[in-house]
């Protein structure tokens, strides 16, 4: 069956670096791949697509690659802030429908000033 | 309204209680879908509702979780007989097309129901 991976595991970075959260996924090959922000108590915000033609995708200091090859999109955040802590979350369409999306549990991402 | 508006925001129910959980989507969106987050899981797909089609209950646990939506707008999930694994966050969300996967959806903040 479909599966995506996340790094459940916080990832703690200082402020001014770049930071990097993968997701991994496997027994299928999507169309595209979304990622998500949600901050604690709010519903996840939609933040970026990648299709699978796409190698690199670039939105401010946002940028999402898309391996077909390795199953995997590293997504990085460039020049961090503390206001961008928050859960990333990557979801996919599933087989059965594209209106359907399977989404990682997410990685916490922490930015210390 | 300017976004998708979930009601309550909270709700604490007793074991075999019925209740109800509302999603009023963004005006003029015509995909509205339900999604349950539980602590340390992913978003769990519940039912999709596109305009006048049949919807796609595929996601629904048991027979005890209901949904519909009126007039194409706001949409209604009812769980009956709630049981402690229901606990979790009910996140609605909408989108102006379900083919629209450019724009992603629009989530509510969802309803974190605790049954106790």
């Amino acid at each position: 069956s479909q599966k995506i991976e996340q790094n459940s595991e916080a990832l703690n970075i200082q402020e001014g670096k770049t930071a990097t959260l993968t997701c991994n996924y496997t027994n299928y090959s999507p169309a595209y791949l979304q990622w998500y922000r949600q901050d604690p108590g709010r519903g996840p915000v939609f933040l970026l697509l990648i299709r699978e033609n796409e190698k690199e995708k670039r939105k401010e200091r946002l940028k999402v690659t898309f391996d077909t090859t390795l199953k995997q999109s590293l997504f990085h955040i460039t020049a961090s802030q503390p206001a961008d802590s928050a859960t990333y979350l990557c979801a996919l369409p599933t087989t059965s429908g594209t209106y359907k999306y399977i989404f990682g549990t997410g990685t916490r991402l922490k930015v210390l000033a | 309204g300017a976004g998708v508006s979930q009601s309550p925001s909270n709700k604490v129910t007793e074991k075999g209680k019925d209740v109800e959980l509302r999603c009023d989507p963004i005006s003029g969106h015509t995909a509205l879908y339900w999604y349950r987050q539980s602590l340390g899981q992913g978003l769990e797909f519940l039912i999709y509702f596109q305009g006048n089609s049949a919807p796609d209950k595929s996601g629904l646990p048991s027979d005890r979780f209901s949904a519909e939506r009126t007039g194409g707008s706001v949409s209604t999930l009812t769980i009956q007989r709630t049981q402690q694994e229901d606990s979790a966050v009910y996140l609605c969300a909408s989108s102006l097309y379900s083919t629209q996967a450019n724009y992603g959806y629009t989530f509510g903040s969802g309803t974190r129901l605790t049954v106790v």
